[in-house]
């Protein structure tokens, strides 16, 4: 299966700590994406890193990709209770057709107050 | 816009019924993705369409899975007869040619008894 590997299956941590989950893969890429999802609710896109790229920052979030490795990062900072969610990388395989994400089996974050 | 929208966002049937879910993707978006979800084999790509034409079905599971597209602001997965092994939560998204991120809408949370 081309499907990504997440680590850990599970992360709780207390409000204001840092939370890092990371996500593995096959093969080479187009970019790659990390979506969080709340229980009971949609997926929603939250940053996306393209394969030349090392490293992206959005608000509280940093992403960084190691094509050598074929792995990426989730940095999470200071974190709140709201950030409680599933997170899921998710891969456009070089290759593919366009759009055809491939999905992560998620990190459950859990934040307590 | 009122994002991707989905219908039933529940639904309850018996073995060998025929079910139909529904999805408005958001307007203008030229892709259209669905989806399922399990505990088991996490979240996998059954079809996607681009310009209401199907592109990859690689993902469909059996012959008693069909999806339609009707035109650019409808589609439909239907499962026909339904087993208990359907059961699961079916996610349609949408996105834009260019704009890799895709929107996913509540899911449909089906049960096969």
């Amino acid at each position: 299966s081309q499907q990504g590997e997440e680590d850990p299956q599970a992360l709780s941590i207390q409000e204001g700590e840092n939370a890092t989950m990371n996500c593995s893969y096959k093969t080479s890429i187009n970019n790659l994406q990390w979506y969080r999802q709340n229980s009971g609710r949609g997926l929603v896109h939250l940053i996306l890193i393209r394969s030349n790229e090392r490293e992206k920052h959005s608000g509280r979030l940093r992403v960084t990709l190691d094509t050598s490795k074929k792995s990426s990062s989730l940095l999470i900072t200071a974190s709140r209770a709201a950030d409680t969610a599933s997170y899921f990388c998710a891969t456009v395989y070089g290759g593919t057709s366009y759009g055809k994400l491939t999905f992560g089996q998620g990190t459950i974050l859990t934040v307590h107050p | 816009d009122a994002g991707v929208i989905q219908s039933p966002r529940h639904e309850v049937t018996e073995m060998g019924q025929e079910v139909t879910l529904r999805c408005k993707p958001i307007s203008g978006h030229d892709y259209l993705f669905w989806y399922r979800q399990t505990m088991m084999r996490g979240l996998e790509l059954l079809i996607y369409f681009n310009n209401n034409v199907p592109i990859d079905d690689s993902g469909m599971p059996e012959d008693r899975f069909s999806a339609k597209m009707p035109n650019a602001s409808f589609s439909t997965l239907k499962i026909q007869p339904s087993e208990p092994r359907d059961s699961a939560v079916y996610f349609c998204a949408s996105s834009l040619e260019g704009i890799e991120t895709q929107y996913f809408g509540p899911g449909t949370r089906l049960l096969v008894l």
